[in-house]
């Protein structure tokens, strides 16, 4: 069974520049998670959907972050513009759902804003 | 909202040797509470979970306790070895929802 994937594993751009990021699940996972991971310290929740449904956004800049996940499989995390504070990992973490918690993570991105 | 401390930040150990890092939690209706490995550059990946119906959890030479009245839980590692050397986060969720991080033990096992 493949892993939850994510693309690109490295980017990096000038401040002010868009980036996108971008999530493929475990087949058949309902819960998909988007995290930011400073250097040494843990993952922060950044979004969680349920399907199509972004049921928990509240950590989520929505100023300059966005994020979709259409037809409750893949998703794509956005930020426009980028500052230099986002420089982090950006990790993408899937779930069954329904109950069955046990959350799988992606390799995530390295993002570094100059 | 929930608030997750983990101690210590750093431990080293002898090869041989046991290693606990412990966690807490502040808020109560908390009932799931995994364990990731997080080797560097790498994806945090689950080595033990529990839930907050058992007090306690074993996979061969890892083991988690959880004390729901003190709102705190322990990863226990016994006879470590060179390939334990990562980072450990703890981590506290309600029902599958939000989970909220510790900050991360970076433990090396000395050979």
């Amino acid at each position: 069974e493949a892993g939850v994937v994510q693309s690109p594993r490295y980017k990096i751009i000038e401040k002010k520049q868009p980036v996108a990021f971008w999530c493929n699940p475990i087949s058949g996972h309902n819960t998909l998670y988007w995290y930011l991971q400073n250097l040494g310290q843990g993952p922060e929740l950044l979004i969680r959907y349920e399907n199509e449904e972004a049921v928990d956004d509240s950590q989520l800049p929505k100023d300059r972050f966005s994020a979709e996940r259409l037809k409750g499989v893949d998703s794509t995390l956005k930020i426009q513009p980028a500052e230099l504070g986002d420089s982090a990992v950006y990790l993408c973490a899937s779930s069954f759902g329904q109950g069955e918690e046990t959350q799988y993570f992606g390799p995530g991105t390295r993002l570094l804003v100059l | 909202g929930e608030n997750v401390e983990q101690h210590p930040s750093t431990l080293s150990v002898q090869e041989g040797d046991s290693a606990v890092i412990k966690c807490t939690y502040s808020d109560s209706a908390s009932n799931y509470f995994p364990w990731y490995k997080q080797e560097l550059g790498k994806r945090p990946q689950l080595i033990i979970d529990i839930r907050s119906n058992v007090g306690e959890k074993k996979d061969q030479r890892i083991a988690v306790t959880l004390n729901k009245t003190a709102k705190h839980f322990s990863l226990h590692i016994t006879e470590t070895q060179p390939e334990d050397s990562a980072v450990y986060f703890c981590a506290a969720s309600i029902n599958a929802g939000k989970s909220t991080f510790g900050d991360g033990t970076t433990l090396t096992v000395k050979p």
